[in-house]
């Protein structure tokens, strides 16, 4: 069974520094998709970033990257620049190659200091 | 660009009751999805639909339902309402071809009495 683990259940960063969520999974497949979301507090479900396994490029979106270790199964986000706006719920999510269903972990809540 | 629209946003009913909940996918989006979102937990799947068809299921309860119309719109249809089933619901659309990321509507919030 996939499972996605986030152990951090809170985290915060002072406006304009850089902060890491951390989230590992589990599975046993070779072929698959990971997903950062952004859940504010509106609970609107943002696309932040996403990975294909198959790619050892890491994903960059402006200020927001990933660190992919894909044999360690580890898939952190990486916030620099902290903005107020980026204050929310983050879900890690995983998705098979084959399959539509995400699997997403527990979330870690950031809290953006000014 | 367009999003998922999905309606009632908030929808307040009393045990035992019903309730459904629509979802219109983003235009050339074929497959749609719908999660539970409980209180401080993280998105459950519940079930999707490919092409008007079953693709797959998740935690759905036996007394929900849902279907996917020729226009791709999907309802999700909730029968014989808990407390415990309030919560936020999610719809997603992607195309399935395409491996496409799941974009997902503003929520429908639920609240059981």
């Amino acid at each position: 069974a996939q499972t996605v683990t986030q152990s951090q259940p809170e985290m915060s960063v002072q406006e304009a520094e850089t902060v890491t969520l951390s989230c590992t999974y589990d599975t046993s497949e070779s072929d698959y998709y990971l997903f950062w979301y952004k859940q504010p507090p509106s609970r609107q479900m943002i696309l932040v970033i996403r990975q294909e396994a198959y790619k050892q490029q890491n994903a960059t979106e402006n200020r927001f990257s990933v660190n992919f270790q894909k044999a360690a199964k580890s898939f952190s986000l990486k916030i620099s620049d902290s903005q107020l706006g980026d204050a929310a719920m983050y879900f890690c999510a995983y998705r098979m190659n084959t399959g539509n269903q995400f699997y997403f972990g527990t979330g870690t809540s950031l809290t953006v200091i000014p | 660009a367009a999003g998922v629209i999905q309606s009632p946003r908030h929808l307040i009913k009393e045990k035992r009751e019903t309730a459904t909940l629509k979802c219109y996918p983003i235009p050339r989006h074929d497959t749609v999805y719908w999660y539970q979102q409980g209180p401080g937990q993280d998105p459950q799947f519940l079930i999707s639909f490919y092409e008007k068809m079953q693709s797959d299921k998740g935690s759905i309860p036996d007394r929900f339902s849902a279907q996917q119309f020729s226009d791709y719109h999907s309802e999700l249809n909730m029968s014989s309402l808990e407390l415990g089933d309030s919560a936020l619901y999610f719809c997603a659309s992607s195309i399935r071809a395409l491996q496409e990321t799941q974009y997902f509507g503003p929520g429908t919030r639920l609240l059981v009495l």
